[in-house]
C-alpha cells in the first residue's frame, strides 16, 4: 500500500526555519517526482515546488524561491522541504504528493495527509 | 506568473450537471488535471490529461478541453460530490499551478 507520511510542522517565529519530511513507503521512491503542495487555512491549493526522480532537477513557486529548498533521500525514501525566512503568508497545512509515470502520468496520485505549519510570534 | 481561473462556486440541485470551467492561457498545449477535496481530507484526483477517468472515480465525472478553457462535468451530480474542486496545470517553464478552487454546492 502506497503511504506518505509528513512530519515536521510546528509553530515557528517569522524569520524561523523549518524542515519538512515526507516518509514514502510502498513503492519504488526513487522512480518518482515529487512534489510539494501547501493550503493556507481556509484556502486554495497552492503548488510549491517539485524534485525529479535522482533529486538532479528542482523547481519552485516564485513565491518560495531563495526561501525553500526541496531534496530527497533515495536510499531513506524520504522527500524533504527546508524552508527558511518564514513569513506569515507561509502559514499553511503543506502536502506532499507523489506525481505518477505510468498509471495516471504527470499527475498526483497519491497525497499525504498533510503537516501544520504556522509561523506566528 | 501563469494563472488559472475557476469560478468561486456553482450550486446545483441533485441530478443536475454541473460545469466547472478552467480558463488559462497555456492549456491549448498543457494539459489540464482536477482534484476534488473534502472537507478535512487530502484531494483526490478525478481527471488527469484534460479528459480521462482514472480508476475508481465515476462514470459521471468527465473533463473537457478547449482552446483556453477546461472543463469538469458532474452528470447528475449527488450529493457526496459536494466538494472544492481545483485545476492544475504546469506553465511553459514546468512550474505547476492550481486554479483557485471551485466550491461546489449540492442541494
Amino acid at each position: 500500500e502506497v503511504q506518505l507520511v509528513e512530519s515536521g510542522g510546528g509553530l515557528v517565529q517569522p524569520g524561523g526555519s523549518l524542515r519538512l519530511s515526507c516518509a514514502a513507503s510502498g513503492f519504488t521512491f526513487s522512480s518518482y517526482w515529487m512534489h510539494w503542495v501547501r493550503q493556507a487555512p481556509g484556502k486554495g491549493l497552492v503548488w510549491v515546488s517539485r524534485i525529479n526522480s535522482d533529486g538532479s532537477s528542482t523547481s519552485y513557486a516564485d513565491s518560495v524561491k531563495g526561501r525553500f529548498t526541496i531534496s530527497r533521500d533515495n536510499a531513506k525514501n524520504t522527500l524533504y522541504l527546508q524552508m527558511n525566512s518564514l513569513r506569515a503568508e507561509d502559514t499553511a497545512v503543506y502536502y506532499c504528493a507523489r506525481e505518477d509515470i505510468v498509471v495516471v502520468p504527470a499527475a498526483f496520485d497519491y497525497w499525504g495527509q498533510g503537516t501544520l505549519v504556522t509561523v506566528s510570534s | 506568473s501563469y494563472e488559472l481561473t475557476q469560478p468561486p462556486s456553482v450550486s446545483v440541485s441533485p441530478g443536475q450537471t454541473a460545469r466547472i470551467t478552467c480558463s488559462g492561457d497555456a492549456l491549448p498545449k498543457k494539459y489540464a488535471y482536477w482534484y476534488q477535496q473534502k472537507s478535512g481530507q487530502a484531494p483526490v484526483l478525478v481527471i488527469y490529461e484534460d479528459s480521462k477517468r482514472p480508476s475508481g472515480i465515476p462514470e459521471r465525472f468527465s473533463g473537457s478541453s478547449s482552446g483556453t478553457m477546461a472543463t469538469l462535468t458532474i452528470s447528475g451530480a449527488q450529493v457526496e460530490d459536494e466538494a472544492d474542486y481545483y485545476c492544475y496545470s504546469t506553465d511553459s517553464s514546468g512550474k505547476g499551478v492550481f486554479g483557485g478552487g471551485t466550491k461546489l454546492t449540492v442541494l
